[in-house]
């Protein structure tokens, strides 16, 4: 299996633009999870799908976020207006189910300017 | 709360064990978990423990699982500079119509010569 795979693997942009990070979970697993990563907060849960049905988005920043799984092979994270703040490692991760271990793909950075 | 908590770091010489603990919050875990996350690199999972057990030994890692004190240990022995990495430690939690992954703040283990 070719694990998680996240596009694109980085991303710059400036403040105010759309930004989009995708994300294909492993086959077979029925959730997906999306995480952010920065030196002063660590590693932080977005918003986490099972069965491509939204569980909880309690980790999502503010309304210029959003997420959502169409289909059981595809996720996207949306970012609208992006701000320098926003600058992170962004994570997607599937599992089994939701309680068991996580596989993470290798991130995407994103970077605001 | 759902904290999860870990010294932020450690420094072993290698050929040295390295011992790295955690403290979590849920009684009810079934499973706690161990990632390595390397530079650059998402988080890879090295092992997990069920709950129902005080250890677990997989080739130079050992997990030691009190429950009593909700403490977790990871011993890594004969540490190579390759175990350079930030460890982190998770812990499954239920919120009665889900379960998801809580992770701590993470270790960094630094490997000198």
């Amino acid at each position: 299996d070719a694990g998680v795979i996240q596009s694109p693997r980085h991303e710059v942009t400036e403040m105010g633009q759309e930004v989009t990070l995708r994300c294909k979970p492993i086959s077979g697993h029925n959730s997906l999870f999306w995480y952010r990563q920065t030196m002063m907060r660590g590693l932080e849960l977005l918003i986490y799908f099972n069965n491509n049905v939204p569980i909880d988005d309690s980790g999502m920043p503010e309304d210029r976020f959003s997420a959502k799984m169409p289909n059981a092979s595809f996720s996207t994270l949306k970012i609208q207006p992006s701000e320098p703040r926003d600058s992170a490692v962004y994570f997607c991760a599937s599992s089994f189910f939701s309680g068991y271990e996580q596989y993470f793909g290798p991130g995407t950075r994103l970077t605001v300017t | 709360g759902e904290d999860v908590e870990q010294s932020l770091f450690l420094s072993v010489r290698e050929g040295d064990s390295s011992v790295i603990n955690c403290t979590y919050t849920d009684s009810s875990s079934t499973y706690l978990y161990w990632y390595k996350q390397e530079p650059g690199a998402g988080l890879q999972l090295l092992t997990y423990i069920f709950s129902n057990m005080d250890m677990k030994q997989d080739q130079r890692l050992t997990v030691l699982l009190n429950k009593k004190d909700k403490h977790l240990s990871l011993r890594i022995a004969d540490t190579q500079t390759g175990d350079s990495a930030i460890y982190f430690c998770a812990e499954s939690i239920n919120t009665g119509t889900a379960s998801k992954l809580t992770f701590g703040t993470g270790t960094r283990l630094q490997v000198t010569l």
